[in-house]
């Protein structure tokens, strides 16, 4: 079964308006979540690293006052894209990273469309 | 030159028929070395997990890891219709929490029955 949940699957929202995404790690500690934008036909670019109570890491080109993330527990980081575009609209995936052999489990992915 | 490289496809194979699925880079720092599959529209799954050079047999899923030419693969056996998917090739410096995946672009695989 899934370690890690990823909520919602599938949001539309309007332009302007802010989207947040929830990652839970199922039975077990993420200490470090990673978050992911993927367009189609492309492989999976990650926007930034999160570890549980500081601040997120961000990688070079990715909007940190756009794309808010937050790893307040040991189970749960939220990205919450604000003021949401039409070229915001992609595929996001969370990661978690525990103590299962520090291997890494994928979320299901939300689709994001902004309208 | 981009650190992963994967030919994106896509491969199209018959049932039963064997399929290699390759990654070369250019990293020599890395150590382990991961193949995940994504069915459209899901999140990556993933399928084989190694350390450093050597071959890891999962049933039908072979992967093989050649440090020296800085290349992976990932054979499957015996392909099935469900096997049908993107396939992608991952790996990593560390094994700690912590170290983000560099990924490849990704191999689309068809296999028809």
């Amino acid at each position: 079964g899934a370690v890690v949940s990823q909520h919602p699957s599938r949001v539309i929202c309007k332009s302007g308006t802010s989207v947040k995404i929830e990652c839970r790690s199922l039975d077990f500690q993420a200490t470090t979540m990673f978050w992911y934008r993927q367009f189609p036909k492309q492989s999976l670019m990650l926007m930034a690293t999160s570890n549980e109570g500081s601040k997120a890491t961000y990688e070079q080109g990715v909007e940190k006052d756009k794309f808010l993330i937050n790893h307040a527990s040991l189970t749960l980081s939220t990205l919450t894209v604000t003021s949401a575009h039409p070229e915001d609209s992609s595929f996001y995936i969370c990661s978690a990273s525990g103590r299962i052999g520090n291997t890494i489990y994928f979320g299901e992915g939300s689709w994001l469309t902004v309208v | 030159q981009k650190e992963v490289e994967q030919d994106p496809g896509p491969l199209s194979v018959p049932e039963g028929a064997i399929v290699s699925l390759n990654c070369t880079y250019s990293n020599s720092a890395f150590q382990y070395f991961m193949w995940y599959r994504q069915y459209s529209r899901k999140g990556p799954e993933l399928l084989m997990y190694t350390y450093s050079s050597g071959n890891k047999e999962d049933g039908r899923f072979t992967a093989q890891v050649d440090k020296s030419s800085k290349y992976i693969s990932l054979f499957i056996r015996d392909s099935q219709p469900s096997d049908s998917a993107t396939y992608l090739c991952a790996m990593s410096e560390t094994s700690q929490a912590g170290t983000a995946l560099i990924f490849g672009k990704g191999t689309t695989l068809s296999v028809s029955s």
